[in-house]
């Protein structure tokens, strides 16, 4: 099947600092990516819609000038995290749809822990 | 409100055993209904994706079913295995933009 990489796989930073995350379809394209944001023993929580040539969406609450959203090509979407803080350490996975079909392909996550 | 609802919220039964899952979900207009298992600290991996018109979709021990008129999906392991252990999330699309709505998901565990 169809497979999307994230990079890095976990990270450490320290309160203040920006991260960013990579998430590639490797074997396919895709307009759309989906990033999520999942806390301990809690389901996924979509946080934003990246578009490759627009604006990514973000759902309520998601702070869009916090969590910059990149789509930069039709294989590649970025989530930077500016100016971290521990409230911020989670679980992030990226999602792609292929263009045709209901299937999604999820990355294996990030793992941000900020100190 | 487009809710997904899972249960049991957790389960634990022995090797070889087989389990059901349940899944309820109040999303309309209706697009299709997943079932993805997470392993601890991994993204989710697809299981089965079924459509209005699918009652049943297999994937190896997986079987899960759908019930559109009452709104109901399960899924059915058979034979488990200790790689099974994982958590089990149903997810529902309400449209073809993609979106989804996620269930809490059931943490499976498999004894030996």
């Amino acid at each position: 099947g169809a497979v999307v990489s994230q990079h890095p796989s976990w990270v450490i930073c320290k309160s203040g600092t920006s991260v960013k995350i990579e998430c590639r379809s490797l074997d396919f394209q895709a307009t759309t990516m989906f990033w999520y944001r999942q806390f301990p023993k809690q389901s996924l929580m979509l946080m934003a819609t990246s578009n490759e040539g627009s604006k990514a969406t973000y759902e309520q609450g998601v702070e869009k000038d916090k969590f910059l959203i990149n789509h930069a090509s039709l294989t590649l979407s970025t989530l930077t995290v500016t100016s971290a803080h521990p409230e911020d350490s989670s679980f992030y996975i990226c999602s792609a749809p292929p263009v045709t079909g209901f299937e999604q392909y999820f990355g294996p996550g990030t793992r941000l822990t900020v100190t | 409100k487009n809710q997904v609802e899972q249960s049991p919220q957790s389960l634990i039964i022995l090797e070889g055993k087989n389990c059901t899952l349940q899944c309820n979900y109040t999303v309309s207009p209706f697009s299709n209904l997943r079932w993805y298992k997470q392993d601890t600290g991994r993204g989710p991996v697809s299981l089965t994706i079924m459509t209005f018109s699918e009652n049943t979709k297999s994937n190896g021990r997986y079987t899960a079913t759908l019930d559109a008129d009452t709104k109901q999906s399960s899924l059915h392991i058979t034979a488990s295995q200790l790689s099974d252990s994982a958590s089990y999330i149903c997810v529902v699309s309400a449209s073809s933009n993609y979106q989804l709505i996620w269930g809490a998901g059931t943490k499976l565990i498999i004894k030996p």
